[in-house]
């Protein structure tokens, strides 16, 4: 089993619409939660950072952790033709970084 | 551009060649990881420094690949008679521990592509 789960669409969306991305996890342990947004042939770079549960909000993106339910979301308000990219789920713990697959989403204008 | 770097780009080789990709990190970041990617995959962890030190490898890193960080600072992968599985992204990311966020800041990665 992985350690975190990510449904890899893809997801396509038209403009102003909110996305909620998801991934699931198996390891109570983790404390450190991230979402990633990668553009094609580019390296990730850091959307949301998050520790233990609750949401925290930036601009158009809100990230909510679930603990109880091993359960990270992304949402994305009035989505844009440029949120279109990969959006990458990690967890940290004991200095190491786990990933999921992945969810590629498309924004459609 | 203070920025993770990675050199090549793209690396095309050979069966059987071995192939070494460069990572300069962030100066002052003490941590620098190690990544492959597969299309349609996540970034999955390879092997880590702390400084010039090597604390941890993937059980999944053969032992073709290998990993220095001479004097803390850049770092170099190298792969010895690469296989067509080898192809994938690597990617290179790096993070000071001192910090309060766990963020690290990847780089834009070396494609490789075995023939």
């Amino acid at each position: 089993q992985k350690e975190v789960e990510q449904d890899p669409g893809p997801l396509s969306v038209p403009e102003g619409a909110i996305v909620s991305l998801n991934c699931t996890y198996s390891n109570s342990a983790f404390q450190y939660f991230m979402w990633y947004r990668q553009y094609s042939r580019k390296g990730p770079e850091l959307l949301m950072y998050t520790y233990s549960s609750g949401n925290k909000e930036d601009g158009r993106f809100t990230a909510q952790v679930d603990k109880s339910s091993k359960y990270i979301s992304l949402f994305i308000r009035d989505s844009q033709p440029s949120d279109s990219a990969t959006y990458l789920c990690a967890l940290y713990n004991f200095n190491k970084f786990y990933f999921g697959s992945g969810t590629k989403l498309n924004v459609k204008p | 551009d203070t920025g993770v770097s990675q050199d090549p780009r793209h690396k095309i080789t050979k069966r059987g060649q071995n192939v070494t990709f460069r990572c300069d990190p962030i100066s002052e970041h003490n941590r620098l990881y190690w990544y492959r990617q597969t299309l349609g995959q996540g970034p999955e962890f390879l092997t880590y420094f702390q400084n010039e030190a090597q604390l941890e490898k993937s059980r999944l890193l053969s032992d073709r690949f290998s990993a220095e960080r001479p004097k803390g600072s850049f770092s170099t992968l190298e792969i010895q008679r690469t296989e067509q599985g080898d192809s994938a992204m690597y990617l290179c990311a790096s993070r000071y521990t001192g910090g309060y966020y766990n963020e690290q800041f990847f780089g834009p990665g070396t494609r490789l592509t075995v023939l």
